[in-house]
């Protein structure tokens, strides 16, 4: 039971290099979220897909751009990649936008810009 | 704006002692409250969450109680065993959306 697969792992870029993460969810979610986590801030929301078709921008948007393939892929893209989005990045899904329903997460991508 | 805040860590215990992480909130409305637990090397992954006021949500030991009084949900274990070595996030949704807001999240450390 595969749940949330996040690729790659890891990946070292040089400052200006683009990036494409990868997610994907067989939990038959409607919903997908990308947050990154830094030391001593918890994790941020970048954006989030709360059904297939529609995207919308989190807390910390600036510098990403993301794609909801389809119903189980939700991708990240780092355009031109900066010392400052050195973090580790996590895909999460829920089954509905309910407030109340947990959301699962992926194992994470760390990634070192230069 | 809406807001977690955790205690500081790390929390370092001998095993079989007793736990509590404090953690409050800032929210307009009522929200839906979570525990999350990282392990080394992982995603997070819930522990306990918790409704409306007065909900305790439990899972492996562990215990909190949304309090809408004091705006806490304080994460307790009677009991802590070195493989509790992780860190917790404490979080919220409001009322409308699931847009987790998350504390900085606390180490917790359990020597044998």
């Amino acid at each position: 039971n595969a749940g949330v697969t996040q690729t790659p792992k890891f990946q070292v870029l040089k400052t200006g290099q683009s990036m494409t993460l990868q997610c994907a969810q067989d939990m038959n979610h409607n919903s997908m979220y990308w947050y990154r986590q830094d030391p001593g801030m918890g994790l941020r929301l970048i954006y989030y897909s709360a059904s297939e078709g529609t995207t919308d921008k989190g807390e910390v948007p600036n510098g990403y751009n993301v794609s909801r393939l389809n119903k189980r892929e939700f991708s990240l893209r780092l355009e031109s990649a900066a010392p400052s989005q050195t973090s580790v990045y996590f895909c999460a899904s829920s089954e509905s936008r309910s407030s109340n329903q947990p959301q699962h997460f992926g194992d994470g991508t760390r990634l070192s810009i230069l | 704006g809406n807001s977690v805040t955790q205690m500081e860590g790390p929390v370092t215990l001998s095993e079989e002692a007793f736990l509590t992480i404090n953690c409050t909130y800032t929210v307009t409305g009522y929200p839906s409250l979570f525990w999350y637990v990282q392990y080394p090397g992982e995603g997070l992954q819930l522990l306990l969450k918790a409704t409306k006021a007065d909900d305790k949500g439990s899972n492996k030991g562990f215990e909190a109680t949304y309090r809408k009084e004091t705006t806490s949900f304080h994460l307790e274990k009677g009991s802590v065993q070195v493989s509790d070595s992780a860190v917790y996030f404490c979080a919220l949704t409001p009322r409308i959306g699931n847009k987790l807001v998350f504390g900085a999240g606390t180490i917790l450390r359990v020597k044998s």
